[in-house]
């Protein structure tokens, strides 16, 4: 199955600041990655698929990159609202796997 | 809206089994499949198994094979996903999220915490 490894495992930063997420795959996947926004008690919120579609209503600081084995998350200007867990997850091959999630914490 | 509504927490005994319900609405079902993942404490989200949009065919990760069981109820528009023969490890949050064939995830449930202890 494919790995798939998320880094750093948490980040503190301060409100305003840039934030670069990165997930990296055990074997090329294309572009078959989404990334999702977790915050406590609730439920995943996706925030692009196919490595840089934006869904809905996702604000543009908010930004996705990268193809094959190397993908990349940034957050250009962090608002109070984006501190929370940020995971990858592979649609590829079968079984889908996940990361291990980056926390964004509050410096 | 887009809702998938999960059924509330459970306890259970090790050797007992366990059934989780996913209701959804806000959208047509037999177009969706629906995944169920799971996330034990301090571990990342596992992929379990998913029902296919229309045909209702089922797919399981090997992790969980023999002890996973994914129904579908079209005209309640509720998938569900059964565990047997719990044990401690199987202790987590379940969550249910749809996604049109082969593609991502794009809603999730809330999650339904299942608790194995005796």
């Amino acid at each position: 199955e494919i790995v798939l490894t998320q880094s750093p495992g948490t980040l503190s930063l301060s409100p305003g600041e840039r934030a670069t997420l990165s997930c990296r795959a055990s074997q090329s996947i294309g572009r078959y990655i989404s990334w999702y926004q977790q915050k406590p008690g609730q439920a995943p919120r996706l925030l692009f698929s196919d490595a840089s579609s934006r869904a809905t209503g996702i604000p543009d600081r908010f930004r996705g990159s990268g193809s094959g084995t190397d993908f990349v998350l940034t957050v250009t200007r962090l608002e109070p609202e984006d501190f929370a867990v940020y995971f990858c997850q592979q649609y590829a091959n079968s079984p889908r796997t996940f990361g291990q999630g980056t926390k964004v914490e509050i410096q | 809206q887009v809702q998938l509504v999960q059924s509330g927490a459970e306890v259970k005994e090790p050797g007992a089994s366990v059934k989780v319900s996913c209701k959804t609405s806000g959208y047509t079902f037999s177009s969706y499949s629906i995944h169920w993942v799971r996330q034990a404490p301090g571990q990342r989200l596992e992929w379990m198994g998913r029902v296919n949009a229309g045909n209702g065919d089922t797919r399981y990760s090997q992790n969980f094979q023999g002890r996973v069981t994914i129904t579908r109820d079209t005209s309640a528009s509720t998938d569900y996903m059964e565990v047997s023969s719990l044990r401690s490890e199987d202790t987590a949050v379940y969550y249910c999220a749809r996604s049109q064939s082969g593609s991502y995830m794009d809603v999730w449930g809330k999650g339904t915490t299942v608790t194995v202890s005796s």
